[in-house]
């Protein structure tokens, strides 16, 4: 079975600053996805970056990108330029042809100002 | 608009009572999936469905019960039987054919037992 750990519960970073959420994940599948969910404190689920295996090239959202390096089973993702509305728990997520989706347990993150 | 709606969005549950949290969406999803949150922990999937009037138990299916009679909604029901039903509770839905790889949240039902 798939498993993704996220081994930072807690992070913080000033206002402005970047920050790098870490990810790893466990699978025997060649063909997946990979995202990550923010969750601010309305607990609205938000999808903010999605990664195809397939691909090489690191998949970039405005102030978020991710460094996904597929042979490590890393995925973490960077928030430059952080602000304050990026306060809130991110859940990294993993995704294989025809089977559910597996969600990480989440890291808390706090901008702070 | 599209999207997914959960109702209510608070419930109040006294000991021994069954309630139903709606989940309905205009989005033409094929699946759909309720998951539990528990404050300050990650997502559990309790049931999920793939076609209309099927669907498979989750990883915290006990003390829950669900129906897909329609394609656009999947309700929850919360028997008495789950003793710690206080939760977040989170429907989502997605399509399953290619290009399916994204799913979807509604705002989440919050459950308390009184």
């Amino acid at each position: 079975a798939q498993t993704v750990t996220q081994s930072q519960p807690e992070m913080s970073v000033q206002e402005a600053e970047t920050v790098t959420l870490s990810c790893t994940y466990d699978t025997s599948e060649n063909n997946y996805y990979l995202f990550w969910y923010k969750q601010p404190p309305s607990r609205q689920m938000i999808l903010v970056i999605r990664q195809e295996a397939y691909k090489q090239q690191n998949a970039t959202e405005n102030r978020f990108s991710v460094n996904f390096q597929k042979a490590a089973k890393s995925f973490s993702l960077k928030i430059s330029d952080s602000q304050l509305g990026d306060t809130a728990m991110y859940f990294c997520a993993f995704m294989s042809y025809g089977q559910n989706f597996v969600f990480g347990p989440g890291t808390r993150l706090s901008v702070l100002p | 608009d599209g999207g997914i709606t959960q109702s209510p969005k608070y419930l109040f549950r006294k000991e021994g009572q069954n309630v139903t949290l709606s989940c309905e969406q205009n989005l033409n999803h094929d699946a759909m999936y309720w998951y539990r949150q528990d404050p300050g922990q990650g997502l559990r999937l309790i049931y999920y469905s793939q076609i209309v009037n099927d669907f498979q138990k989750g990883d915290i299916a006990e003390g829950y019960s669900v129906s897909r009679e329609k394609k656009e909604s999947f309700p929850l029901t919360v028997t008495s039987a789950q003793k710690n039903p206080t939760a977040f509770y989170l429907c989502a839905s997605r399509f399953l054919q290619t290009g399916g790889n994204t799913i979807y949240f509604g705002e989440g039902s919050w459950l308390t037992v009184v």
